[in-house]
């Protein structure tokens, strides 16, 4: 069966330093992968999402994620984190019948 | 606006008491999905469906029951025989296919007591 690690549970970095955050997976194939965000008591937002081609892929408020096939890895990151980033970021990878397999999530704490 | 519904957001039970969580999406998503969420361990597959009258068991279906009886709605059973029911659940839709992302409704937090 597929897994997912996020070996980060908590990461607190500074407003303005830069973010990455740690995603490794197990997976046969080519895998289908993707990062989520979670405010408290929220439900989850798609990031972005990497199916195939370029290996840097771009999503939503400043986000970038490289997929390394060699390390089986697809970490997050951002330049500069906002306050408003503060939030737990879940990696998933894509099972047969169209099923998300998750990390079990880092809590990004930002210091002002 | 197109979204996941998910209703109540807070919800207390007595122990020994069954429970429905309900969930409606109008995205016209043909698969659905409910997940269970636990600090420190991510989300864990409980029950999904990809069509209408059709629905497969996840990774921890134990004291859980579904149905799927129209295409918007997938409401979500806590029976008696959850050993431990107290979580927060999030309901999700996709369009099933190609590695399409899911869509997550805002999550309710049921507590047994």
């Amino acid at each position: 069966a597929q897994s997912v690690t996020q070996p980060d549970i908590h990461i607190t970095v500074s407003e303005g330093a830069s973010l990455e955050l740690r995603c490794n997976y197990s997976y046969g194939a080519t895998p289908y992968l993707f990062w989520y965000v979670q405010s408290p008591g929220q439900g989850l937002q798609l990031l972005l999402k990497y199916f195939s081609g370029d290996t840097l892929v771009q999503g939503i408020k400043g986000f970038e994620a490289e997929f390394k096939r060699s390390q089986s890895s697809f970490n997050l990151r951002k330049p500069s984190v906002h306050w408003s980033d503060a939030a737990e970021y879940f990696c998933a990878v894509l099972e047969y019948g169209n099923k998300l397999v998750f990390g079990a999530g880092t809590i990004l704490r930002v210091k002002s | 606006d197109g979204g996941i519904t998910q209703s109540p957001k807070y919800l207390f039970r007595k122990e020994g008491q069954n429970v429905t969580l309900s969930c409606e999406q109008n995205l016209n998503h043909d698969a659905m999905y409910w997940y269970r969420q636990d600090p420190g361990q991510g989300l864990r597959l409980i029950y999904y469906s990809q069509i209408v009258n059709d629905f497969q068991k996840g990774d921890i279906a134990e004291g859980y029951s579904v149905s799927r009886e129209k295409k918007e709605s997938f409401p979500l059973t806590v029976t008696s025989a959850q050993k431990n029911p107290t979580a927060f659940y999030l309901c999700a839709s996709s369009e099933g296919q190609g590695g399409s992302p899911l869509h997550f409704g805002n999550g309710t937090r049921l507590t047994v007591t």
